[in-house]
């Protein structure tokens, strides 16, 4: 079983709409998530972390956390050509990180 | 201030031929992590370092695969002799420390490797 889980995609949104990204985890100790960016062709660049359960907004994006249910989310409001990446999930615990294999997000103009 | 340097940024080998990859972190980060990329799949650790030691090196193939931080500074990844699959984009990132994975993590632009 893979230790982060994430719906490849491609997942496609109009301009201005919301586009929702999901990820799971197996690993019960799991303490801090992070949703990284990465454009094609480039490197990952972080834009969210958290670590409690509960919502953690900036600007136009919004994270969401649920230990109960190892699920961890990232909302993009307002969404722009220039979201147009991979986003990818990572989950440390246990001294252990991992990597999701992203969720490839297209915004439609 | 610059970022995670890497070199080189591509390199084209032939099989059981030997490749090393240099990286320099970002001035002042005492973490150094070794990443492979392949095409459609998140990053994978392979080494991460806290200054010169190695503290987690559980998923590096040390059949072929070799590292050094010598002085805490710069880093090498070597792989020999390399195989087909290990065609990828090798990834070195950075972070303060000493909190390792809670810091937030610098990533280089990566060296494409393409084994033929």
């Amino acid at each position: 079983q893979k230790e982060v889980e994430q719906n490849s995609g491609p997942l496609s949104v109009p301009e201005g709409a919301i586009a929702s990204l999901n990820c799971t985890y197996s690993d019960r100790v799991s303490q801090s998530f992070f949703w990284y960016r990465q454009y094609s062709g480039k490197s990952p660049e972080l834009i969210m972390s958290i670590y409690s359960n509960g919502d953690k907004e900036d600007g136009r994006f919004t994270a969401q956390l649920n230990k109960a249910s190892q699920y961890v989310s990232l909302l993009i409001r307002d969404s722009q050509p220039s979201d147009s990446a991979t986003y990818l999930c990572a989950v440390e615990g246990g001294n252990q990180f991992y990597f999701g294999t992203g969720t490839s997000l297209t915004v439609i103009p | 201030e610059a970022g995670v340097v890497q070199s080189p940024r591509y390199k084209i080998i032939e099989k059981k031929q030997p490749v090393a990859f240099w990286c320099n972190p970002i001035s002042g980060h005492n973490t150094l992590y070794w990443y492979r990329q392949n095409l459609g799949q998140g990053p994978e650790l392979l080494i991460r370092y806290e200054n010169e030691e190695a503290v987690d090196d559980s998923q590096l193939p040390k059949d072929r695969f070799s590292a050094e931080r010598l002085k805490g500074v710069d880093s090498t990844l070597k792989i020999q002799p390399a195989e087909l699959g290990d065609s990828a984009v090798y990834l070195c990132a950075s972070s303060l420390g000493p909190f390792s994975y809670v810091d937030e993590q610098f990533f280089g632009p990566g060296t494409r490797l393409t084994v033929l």
